[in-house]
């Protein structure tokens, strides 16, 4: 079986741009989560995506947003790119429903910002 | 205080040693506790996750829980310098999953 998929694999904007970052989960995987990562902070947990609804979300500004289409597969938006959104973006996805809460990783996106 | 906590890094052992990672942690709701490990300029894979108080075993691998004590740990038994890595520590309740800021490990031959 395929795994997360994340395209584009790296990125560089400028700052003020805008990105859009795609996530195929895994075939049958109903849930997606995204992640940033970062040398300063670790792994901060950005939004969970599940039936194209959100159903959690971390602590980041609005300038973060997200969806998921109805084949499971998800985009994440950032507006106005500041330089400390510089980051390794992973999405993970898992099966969902009562029991299933291992998530795997993509192999993610890497933002730089300018 | 960091909802997860994992014994600071970096921890070096010889190869066929066994390497001891900790991980406690604050919500008394987590339910699912897993551990990743992530190897320099990768994503995080998953290598073990248990559910429930006690010991579970994968190979070498072995994942304690103590939901009284909001402890858990991960034991790699015969260390080989494959493991070398950085291992993260996670949990989920109810809500979102919460990482740890991860023990590097190195495994020297």
């Amino acid at each position: 079986k395929a795994g997360v998929t994340q395209t584009p694999r790296y990125l560089i904007k400028t700052r003020g741009q805008q990105v859009t970052l795609s996530c195929s989960p895994i075939s049958g995987h109903r849930s997606v989560s995204w992640y940033q990562q970062t040398p300063g902070q670790g792994l901060q947990f950005l939004f969970e995506y599940f039936s194209e609804t959100q159903r959690n979300k971390g602590n980041f500004p609005g300038r973060f947003s997200g969806r998921q289409f109805s084949n499971s597969r998800s985009e994440m938006n950032v507006s106005t790119l500041e330089l400390g959104d510089s980051a390794l973006y992973l999405c993970a996805s898992r099966l969902a429903g009562e029991g299933y809460n291992e998530q795997f990783f993509g192999p993610g996106t890497r933002l730089t910002v300018l | 205080q960091k909802e997860v906590e994992q014994n600071s890094g970096p921890l070096s052992v010889p190869e066929g040693a066994i390497a001891s990672l900790n991980c406690t942690y604050s919500d008394r709701g987590s339910q699912s506790f897993f551990w990743y490990r992530q190897y320099s300029g990768k994503s995080p894979e998953l290598i073990m996750f248990i559910y429930s108080n006690g010991d579970k075993e994968d190979g070498r691998f072995t994942a304690q829980l103590n939901k009284a004590s909001q402890y858990v740990s991960l034991l790699i038994r015969d260390s080989q310098p494959s493991d070398s890595a950085t291992y993260l520590c996670a949990m989920k309740g109810a809500g979102k999953s919460t990482f740890g800021d991860g023990t590097t490990l190195t495994v020297k031959p």
